[in-house]
């Protein structure tokens, strides 16, 4: 069975900082593995992917994202966090044509 | 290229009404999908359709039916409303790139039941 874990709800970086959303996951075969992003009020558009072509993969806005299969993560980063990063992240695997979300985190990006 | 879209965007209904939310894509997905979004519980899958004419439960499809009219329409409907269908509804189409599948997501509907 394929599953996604988030830790954390709820991160709170200042402008600038470091912003790191955690993410595990947990599946019986290589696992394709997603980003998303949910500004208020909105769909969920994707930040990156992982496909096995690279452990560390860039997204959009700056964000990356890298593939540890010894530690089952996908962490995604940014090294300096901008007032509209804030929103909800949510991490997601994908195996065949099923989806897999975490429960999301929210980010909140203090001026 | 509109990409996925919804209607209605919002919705209030009372216990025991009944209503259709809609979905279309334009861009030539064979899957598709409906999600429920709550606070504290991600996306959790109520029905998929993998291609047109065919149609699968997900996590939570109690009080839910599904009808994939054609290619690019997928409708959800619920046939007697109640307040814990309460919830943003998210619609979504898939397409293949070589071994993986990526999803697009309409903005949503958001259900009031009262």
């Amino acid at each position: 069975a394929q599953s996604v874990t988030q830790l954390g709800s709820h991160v709170s970086v200042s402008e600038g900082a470091l912003v790191l959303l955690r993410c595990n996951y947990s599946s019986s075969v290589p696992p394709y593995l997603f980003w998303y992003v949910q500004y208020p009020n909105q769909g969920l558009q994707l930040l990156l992917k992982y496909t096995s072509a690279a452990t560390l993969v860039k997204g959009i806005n700056g964000f990356e994202a890298e593939f540890k299969k010894s530690e089952t993560s996908f962490h995604l980063t940014k090294p300096s966090a901008h007032m509209s990063d804030a929103a909800e992240y949510f991490c997601a695997v994908n195996t065949g044509n099923q989806f897999y979300f975490g429960t999301g985190t929210s980010l909140t990006v203090i001026p | 290229n509109a990409g996925v879209t919804q209607t209605p965007k919002f919705q209030v209904l009372k216990t025991g009404q009944s209503m259709t939310l809609q979905c279309a894509q334009d861009m030539n997905h064979n899957s598709m999908y409906w999600y429920r979004q709550d606070p504290g519980m991600g996306l959790r899958l109520i029905y998929y359709s993998a291609s047109e004419g065919t149609t699968d439960k997900g996590e939570v499809p109690n009080g839910y039916n599904v009808s994939r009219l054609n290619k690019r329409e997928f409708s959800l409907r619920l046939e007697s409303a109640a307040p814990s269908q309460t919830s943003v509804y998210f619609c979504a189409s898939s397409a293949r790139t070589g071994s993986v599948y990526e999803q697009y997501f309409g903005p949503g509907t958001r259900l009031t039941v009262t």
